[in-house]
């Protein structure tokens, strides 16, 4: 059975406060790390596809880093806004091309 | 317009029922997935195709049997429903090395 956990499992934050949260996952075998956005009743969106150990990739106010050789990956979200409340997912990909574990997802609660 | 089609929305339904869900992608994908979110809220590979080949089946009691009638579609049914299959069931597509484009999910209950 292979791991992927995040935390915290929800987090609220006023609006304008910066906020992260990790992804860890298993440190050998290392393919690929994917970033997801889920609102509520809608489905994942992706948001970043993080391959090499350093990574840091970027979109907007919403930033990522890895670091594979210890295993995770954080989001940082600067100056949160409502509309970035949603549950955010990492999903890790092993040496199975195909094969994702997601995490559980951080959910994320800005309040105006 | 949809890329990514699940049907149906919802199901509700008896315990030995049999039913399907269909699944449906317009980009052109060569990989397509079906996911079970669980309880705990995780989403758990069930299967995946690739160019209607199965390529991952994931331990899943044999009621469960997905069918790629081509690339664009990944259908899965399900035999004698029981009641821990209750749950939101998720497709996704992805072409190779890029992230995955989910469905809205179809959410089956059973009675």
């Amino acid at each position: 059975i292979l791991n992927v956990e995040q935390s915290p499992q929800s987090l609220h934050v006023q609006e304008g406060d910066s906020t992260n949260f990790t992804c860890s996952f298993p440190s050998s075998n290392f393919y690929a790390l994917h970033w997801y956005r889920w609102e509520t009743a809608k489905s994942p969106e992706a948001l970043f596809v993080m391959t090499l150990n350093g990574d840091e990739k970027k979109k907007g106010r919403i930033s990522a880093t890895l670091n594979t050789k210890e295993g995770y990956s954080y989001l940082y979200i600067k100056g949160s806004q409502p509309e970035d409340s949603a549950t955010y997912l990492c999903a890790f990909r092993g040496d199975n091309f195909n094969k994702f574990y997601f995490g559980s997802g951080t959910k994320l609660n800005v309040k105006p | 317009d949809t890329a990514v089609s699940q049907t149906p929305k919802y199901l509700v339904t008896q315990m030995g029922n049999d039913k399907s869900i269909k699944c449906e992608q317009n980009l052109g994908h060569d990989t397509m997935y079906w996911y079970k979110q669980d309880s705990k809220k995780f989403l758990k590979i069930m299967f995946s195709y690739n160019n209607k080949e199965l390529i991952i089946n994931e331990t899943v009691p044999n009621r469960f049997s997905p069918k790629s009638p081509d690339k664009a579609h990944l259908n899965l049914h399900i035999n004698s429903l029981e009641l821990g299959d209750s749950a939101v069931y998720f497709c996704a597509s992805s072409k190779a090395g890029q992230p995955q484009h989910f469905g809205d999910g179809t959410r089956l209950s059973i009675l």
